[in-house]
């Protein structure tokens, strides 16, 4: 059965830019989580979802945003981009909020000039 | 202070031997979920264990184990019969149920695994 799929791969923006990833959990997960990687933070989350509705907020300011589709598919979105936000985004989905069998994606690699 | 602590950023084991990778934590809360992700250069976490703050049994999964001393708050991975592939980059993560509520994963800084031919 298919992994999480994150679109898109790679990316390249400029400050002041805004960007939508995308990520689509595995067929029948209904739960959907955020994080992002950076070589000097770590992992850090950003927000989970589960039935199109917010569940948990990290600590990110209100630039970073997200919403789940009721396919389950979710999207987040970062506006006025800096260059801090250069990043690997990582999408993971399990059935639910709390579920051991938590999958990730391979990421899309933001970078922000 | 730290929820998940990794103190070695690096390790090296030699092809077939066994290695352990440490992780501690932090929780007051007695209902916590404990996990280890591999990440190889490619970027995807790759989930490898997981082992529930009530489960009486250390966690098994293949050449993976997980060594749970909840005393002393720490979940070490440890890999037997290391392959030229378990190089990469391991995280340890913790994910509390505050009040019956799963909270968000805290993941550690992470060890990178070096396996030597």
């Amino acid at each position: 059965k298919a992994g999480v799929t994150q679109t898109p791969r790679y990316l390249i923006k400029t400050r002041g830019q805004q960007v939508t990833l995308s990520c689509s959990p595995i067929s029948g997960h209904r739960s959907v989580s955020w994080y992002q990687q950076t070589p000097g933070q770590g992992l850090q989350f950003l927000f989970e979802y589960f039935s199109e509705t917010q569940r948990n907020k990290g600590n990110f300011p209100g630039r970073f945003s997200g919403r789940q589709f009721s396919n389950s598919r979710s999207e987040m979105n970062v506006s006025t981009l800096e260059l801090g936000d250069s990043a690997l985004y990582l999408c993971a989905s399990s059935f639910w909020v709390g579920d051991e069998k938590l999958f990730f994606g391979s990421g899309t690699q933001l970078s922000v000039l | 202070a730290q929820k998940i602590t990794q103190t070695q950023p690096g390790m090296f084991v030699q092809e077939k031997e066994a290695v352990t990778l440490d992780c501690t934590y932090d929780t007051s809360d007695p209902s916590y979920g404990l996990f280890w992700y591999k990440q190889p250069s490619s970027g995807e976490m790759i989930f490898l264990i997981y082992q529930g703050s009530y489960d009486q049994q250390n966690a098994t999964e293949g050449r993976y184990s997980l060594n749970f001393q909840k005393a002393r708050k720490s979940a070490n991975l440890v890999i037997s019969a290391s392959q030229l592939g378990d190089s990469a980059m391991y995280f340890c993560a913790m994910r509390e149920f505050l009040s019956g509520s799963a909270r968000q994963l805290t993941f550690g800084s992470g060890t990178q695994l070096t396996v030597l031919p």
